[in-house]
């Protein structure tokens, strides 16, 4: 089972910083994806890669597959970024079993 | 509609009691997921239907769990006599094609938060 690592697990940042989220996963995958979970909310599917990089207007997503890395960037950051942020892998059989890490808690103070 | 809709939001439960939990996934949408998401963990897999097949249920954690999409829309996951480490959030997510025709975005809900007391 591919084991899904997120650092940091909690991350506070004042409003306007530059923001890194970084994922690391043990076994090579078919596709990674970056979720966001507002409190209370549902999960927003935010990018979905399996190679380089995706942007979408303030956030970047980029993937290294030798390095079994990714990571979600987000510049000039707003207190409503303020959210858990998640990574999930699928198996390079293309299993429909996505595995999830545990999300990184971010909070963008005004 | 315009999301997947999961219902009911919120359920409280006593141990032993049966529930019943809704999804009803973005219309045309052939994969339907059911994860389950314990406090402060990221969700995991439970179940996956393509069209109203279930072909995937080696997440659900005990028979006391049963998942069904008869017409390949609306999925409904039950859980027979209830016990505490129930307690979760039940997510729903869905997406247009079949899981293995190419990997796809997951539309999620916005779960179903289960208390059993």
């Amino acid at each position: 089972k591919n084991e899904v690592e997120q650092s940091p697990q909690n991350l506070t940042a004042q409003e306007g910083e530059f923001i890194t989220i970084n994922c690391s996963y043990s076994v090579g995958i078919s596709a990674l994806h970056w979720l966001q979970q507002h409190p209370g909310g549902g999960i927003v599917s935010l990018f979905m890669l399996s190679s380089g990089k995706k942007k979408h207007g303030r956030l970047i997503a980029t993937i290294n597959i030798q390095e079994k890395h990714s990571s979600l960037h987000i510049t000039a950051s707003h207190p409503r970024d303020s959210a858990v942020y998640i990574c999930a892998v699928g198996d390079q059989g293309g299993s429909e079993k996505l595995v999830f890490g545990k999300g990184m808690k971010l909070t963008v103070n005004p | 509609g315009a999301g997947v809709s999961q219902s009911p939001r919120y359920k409280v439960a006593k141990r032993g009691q049966d529930v019943a939990l809704r999804c009803d996934p973005i219309s045309g949408h052939v994969s339907l997921f059911w994860y389950q998401q314990a406090l402060g963990q990221g969700p995991e897999f439970l179940t996956y239907f393509q069209n109203e097949a279930q072909l995937d249920k080696s997440g659900l954690p005990s028979d006391r769990f049963f998942a069904e999409r008869p017409e390949g829309s609306v999925s409904t996951l039950k859980i027979q006599r209830t016990q505490q480490e129930d307690s979760a959030v039940y997510l729903c997510a869905s997406s247009l094609m079949g899981w293995l025709d190419g990997a796809n975005v997951l539309t999620f809900g916005a779960g179903s938060r289960l208390t059993v007391l």
